[in-house]
C-alpha cells in the first residue's frame, strides 16, 4: 500500500542552525501538507502546498520556515534559523484531492526534531 | 475559524466496558476526521465523516456525525487494551482553498485488564 515516507526519523541540531526535513508524499496525491505536534499537545497545521506554490500557512509558518517541491517526488521543510520551540514531531501529509472533495490526508511517520 | 473541542482528555476504561469521546466544532464543517496516535508515531486514519448523520463502524469504534449539533461521536464498545491510544478529531478548514486539517487536542485513551 503506497505511503507518505519522511527522513530523517530524528534530526539534532543547535539552535540558530539551518534544517531541511524531507517528504516523499504518495505518488499520485497532488495536495501536499506539513504539521507539527510539539510533545503531549494537538498536531498542527503549517502550510499548504498544491500546484508549486503555497495555498494557506499558518501563523506558526513565518519567515524562517519555507517550503519547496525540488523535484517530482519530494516535498521539504526548511527552518532556516532553528530555536528551542521549533523542537516537535513535524508530520508531513498529502491527499489526492483538495478542499471541494473527498479529502483525506495521509500522515508520513514524522520527523523528530530537537533544538540544543 | 474553526476550533474543535474534544472531550475527555484523558480516559482510563476497565476492559469490557462501553465510552463515547465527544468532539465539538465551531463553525461549519461538512467533514470530520478521526485518527488515532500510538506512543511516538504517526496518526492512523480511522474515518472520514462526509455528511450529516453519517456512521461508520470498524471492528470496536464507531463514528457518528451530526452537522446540526457540530458534534461527532466515537463509540467505544467492549474496550480491549489494543485499543489503548490517543485519538483525535479534526475539522476540515474550508476556510482556504485546500482543507487544511485543525485538531482537537486529542483524548488519551487507557484500556486497563
Amino acid at each position: 500500500e503506497p505511503e507518505v515516507t519522511q527522513t530523517p526519523s530524528h534530526q539534532v541540531t543547535q539552535m540558530g542552525q539551518e534544517v531541511i526535513l524531507r517528504c516523499v508524499p504518495i505518488s499520485n496525491h497532488l495536495y501536499f501538507y506539513w504539521y507539527r505536534q510539539i510533545l503531549g499537545q494537538k498536531v498542527e497545521f503549517l502550510v499548504s502546498f498544491y500546484n508549486n506554490e503555497i495555498s494557506e500557512k499558518s501563523e506558526i509558518f513565518d519567515d524562517q520556515f519555507s517550503v519547496e517541491r525540488p523535484d517530482g517526488s519530494n516535498f521539504t521543510l526548511k527552518i532556516r534559523s532553528t530555536k528551542l520551540e521549533d523542537s516537535a514531531m513535524y508530520f508531513c501529509a498529502s491527499s489526492g484531492a483538495g478542499a471541494r472533495s473527498y479529502n483525506e490526508q495521509f500522515f508520513g511517520p514524522g520527523t523528530r526534531l530537537t533544538v540544543l | 475559524e474553526l476550533k474543535v473541542e474534544q472531550n475527555p482528555l484523558f480516559l482510563s476504561m476497565q476492559e469490557g466496558k462501553n465510552y463515547t469521546i465527544y468532539c465539538n466544532y465551531s463553525t461549519t464543517s461538512d467533514r470530520l476526521y478521526w485518527y488515532r496516535q500510538d506512543p511516538g508515531k504517526s496518526l492512523e486514519s480511522l474515518f472520514v465523516l462526509l455528511s450529516n448523520g453519517a456512521v461508520k463502524q470498524e471492528g470496536r469504534l464507531m463514528a457518528s456525525l451530526d452537522t446540526k449539533a457540530r458534534l461527532s461521536t466515537l463509540h467505544i464498545t467492549a474496550a480491549v487494551h489494543d485499543l489503548s491510544a490517543t485519538y483525535f478529531c479534526a475539522g476540515g478548514d474550508y476556510g482556504g482553498s485546500q482543507g487544511n486539517l485543525i485538531f482537537g487536542k486529542g483524548t488519551k485513551l487507557s484500556v486497563k485488564p
